[in-house]
């Protein structure tokens, strides 16, 4: 059964710093999802990686999937206010028609 | 651009009421997804459709909880007999037959029992 792992689960940082979100999954996948989620709202998809290597970029955020380590991470450069909400990463379960497993979601807050 | 459409948005309702939800997924989606989730957590899957058959609902409290969809299309979520503890943000997904397999999600019902 797949399992995902998130962290930090918690994170705060200054606007126009750098960080890193890393997303670990325990079984073999090819794809790996990012969403965002603004308090009170519904989740908004942000990425889709669909191979090993895979890289994708949206203004300061950068998604990257390495497979053969299980590791996705999500990269924040320069970071805004603007920026600030939780941020899930999620893995299709192969055994289970392709159902998401969750990880517990990681909450940035940006300050000024 | 299709959308999910969800509703009512909002809904507020005394423990031992019945409430449904109305899920409406993007057009040609076979798919279709309810999901729980509390504040402060990660969604939580309900049930899962494919076309007009449940797939999985192993996570649906059946003592209180129904789902259809019935000419597989748009959805209907029930609780009956609410209690304090169905509070929380009900979230409707949606995913085509691309190769991608993205889930889509509404907007969600925000539901609070007093």
């Amino acid at each position: 059964e797949l399992k995902v792992e998130q962290n930090p689960l918690f994170l705060s940082m200054q606007e126009g710093k750098n960080y890193t979100i890393y997303c670990n999954y325990s079984t073999t996948s090819d794809r790996l999802y990012w969403y965002r989620q603004d308090p009170g709202k519904s989740l908004e998809s942000l990425f889709v990686l669909l191979s090993n290597g895979a890289v994708k970029q949206e203004g300061r955020l950068m998604a990257s999937l390495d497979t053969k380590a299980r590791l996705s991470t999500l990269h924040i450069t320069a970071a805004v206010h603007d920026l600030s909400a939780t941020y899930f990463c999620a893995g299709p379960d192969l055994d289970s028609n392709y159902q998401l497993i969750w990880g517990a979601g990681t909450k940035l807050i940006i300050k000024p | 651009e299709a959308e999910v459409a969800q509703s009512p948005r909002y809904k507020i309702t005394e423990k031992s009421q019945a409430v449904a939800f109305w899920c409406d997924p993007i057009s040609g989606h076979a798919t279709l997804y309810w999901y729980r989730q509390i504040l402060g957590q990660g969604p939580e899957l309900l049930v899962q459709f494919q076309d007009e058959s449940v797939v999985d609902d192993s996570q649906l409290p059946k003592d209180r909880f129904s789902a259809e969809r019935l000419k597989g299309v748009d959805s209907t979520l029930k609780i009956q007999p609410a209690e304090l503890g169905d509070s929380a943000m009900y979230l409707c997904a949606s995913r085509g037959t691309s190769g991608s397999y993205e889930q889509y999600f509404g907007p969600g019902t925000r539901l609070t029992v007093t």
